[in-house]
């Protein structure tokens, strides 16, 4: 069963537009991470924040957590062509050492 | 590093042929999971190891799925016998913890 569930499901924007994708899981977390998938490739992790951390940065990538409402968003800012990718949010299940479960993914498209 | 690697690629077989699908991990790290992800389902976890120890195989659909990890630097996943909702593409990960994973380009796997 999924524990992230990515919004929207696509996402179609300008170049030099800000992209903002959202995730929502249901339990606790030790940590949730975003990882982009390219059409035909593995899963490249992007940026990782703790369940203590509200906000995180990484160039491009702002994520932010709301243990409360269990919700993250990642906003892409500037965005290019290169961007044009699945996005998706993964959780832990509250423990360390399980494995992850990810969201069903983010598609975002953007045209130069 | 060469990353994860995974073979085949690509798997092209007929219903009730034995599929043996294949990943070397990063070395140095410790756990490996496998993954299969269609359009329908998305991303799902089938089985992860923590040093060559099977941890969690509840997303193993069923007895036809089987997974060994014979050393750090190997793991099989196969399907005998497979069967036409088999198909998609499966993909193999690796990390130093439950962390971030680092994927390999996955084997799309066609059953005819």
């Amino acid at each position: 069963s999924q524990q992230g569930e990515e919004d929207p499901q696509a996402l179609s924007i300008q170049e030099g537009e800000n992209a903002t994708m959202n995730c929502s899981y249901k339990t606790s977390i030790n940590n949730l991470q975003w990882y982009r998938q390219n059409s035909g490739r593995g899963l490249v992790h992007l940026i990782l924040i703790r369940s203590n951390e509200r906000e995180k940065h990484s160039g491009r990538l702002r994520v932010t957590l709301d243990t409360s409402k269990k919700s993250s968003s990642l906003l892409i800012t500037a965005s290019r062509a290169a961007d044009t990718a699945s996005y998706f949010c993964a959780t832990d299940r509250g423990q360390a050492g399980t494995a992850l479960i990810f969201g069903k993914g983010t598609t975002l498209s953007v045209s130069s | 590093d060469a990353g994860v690697i995974q073979s085949p690629r690509h798997e092209v077989t007929e219903m009730g042929q034995e599929v043996t699908l294949r990943c070397k991990p990063i070395s140095g790290h410790n756990s490996l999971f496998w993954y299969r992800q269609t359009m329908m389902r998305g991303l799902e976890l089938l089985i992860y190891f923590n040093n060559n120890v099977p941890i969690d195989d509840s997303g193993m659909p069923e007895d036809r799925f089987s997974a060994k990890m014979p050393n750090a630097s190997f793991s099989t996943l196969k399907i005998q016998p497979s069967e036409p909702r088999d198909s998609a593409v499966y993909f193999c990960a690796s990390s130093t913890s439950a962390h971030t994973q680092y994927f390999g380009p996955g084997t799309r796997l066609t059953v005819l």
